[in-house]
């Protein structure tokens, strides 16, 4: 089973910051924090990731609280394109050897309005 | 920017028939990752692959499942005997290498084979 909580769905208004979050209480110290999303149809696309420091790329931010107890994805100008299914995966830093996974929960389903 | 290919984009077949769905990975990258999705549910895992052989698989990854690099460039699905239950969107992922605490490795996806069993 998924180690994440998402809420299932949410509204935000096209062109305000959409706000996801996520709580992974029992993430370990090994653990990272990544963010996938899914448009209808299509294979799941990487946006972030982060291990306990804030990060910020060209698609959007990641907040991770201090504890690493839960963390929030954020889109600072929400399009319709960005309408999709948005995953919170916490994801184990291997030892060596053997290639492992992601485990998707399910999600949040984002949905920008026009 | 490269990308994961898969083929055929939709694939139709009897139940019981073999099928055999497609992967070009990135070329650099060398882990490699099956996943499914039933209409309407989790993207699900089903088998990752390292160095010419599984690394791990889940329990939906039976008998019936083989994966196989037959050369330097393809990543290939078969299912021997399937099922109307093996309907769904089969995604291929590949990633550079495996996430260790000093270097990322995030799964790149292909955009999936639907797969129809009637």
């Amino acid at each position: 089973d998924a180690k994440t909580t998402q809420p299932p769905s949410m509204d935000c208004a096209e062109g305000r910051a959409a706000n996801l979050p996520c709580n992974h209480s029992t993430i370990s110290g090994n653990e990272y924090v990544y963010w996938y999303r899914q448009i209808h149809s299509q294979g799941p696309q990487y946006i972030i990731h982060g291990l306990k420091n804030n990060e910020t790329n060209e698609m959007a931010s990641l907040i991770i609280t201090e504890d690493r107890k839960s963390s929030t994805l954020i889109l600072p100008h929400a399009t319709l394109r960005d309408t999709a299914v948005y995953y919170c995966i916490v994801r184990v830093a291997g030892s060596g050897g053997g290639a492992d996974g992601l485990t998707f929960g399910k999600g949040t389903h984002l949905i920008i309005q026009p | 920017e490269p990308e994961v290919t898969q083929t055929p984009s939709h694939q139709v077949t009897q139940m019981g028939q073999e099928v055999i769905l497609r992967c070009v990975p990135i070329s650099n990258h060398l882990y490699f990752y099956w996943y499914r999705q039933i209409l309407g549910q989790k993207v699900e895992f089903l088998v990752s692959f390292y160095n010419n052989e599984i690394s791990e698989k889940s329990e939906i990854f039976d008998d019936q499942f083989s994966v196989e690099r037959p050369d330097g460039s393809n990543f290939t699905l078969k299912i021997r005997s399937t099922k109307l239950e093996d309907s769904a969107m089969y995604f291929c992922a590949s990633s550079e290498g495996q996430l260790t605490l000093r270097k990322h490795s995030p799964l790149h996806f292909g955009n999936g084979t639907r797969l129809t069993v009637t």
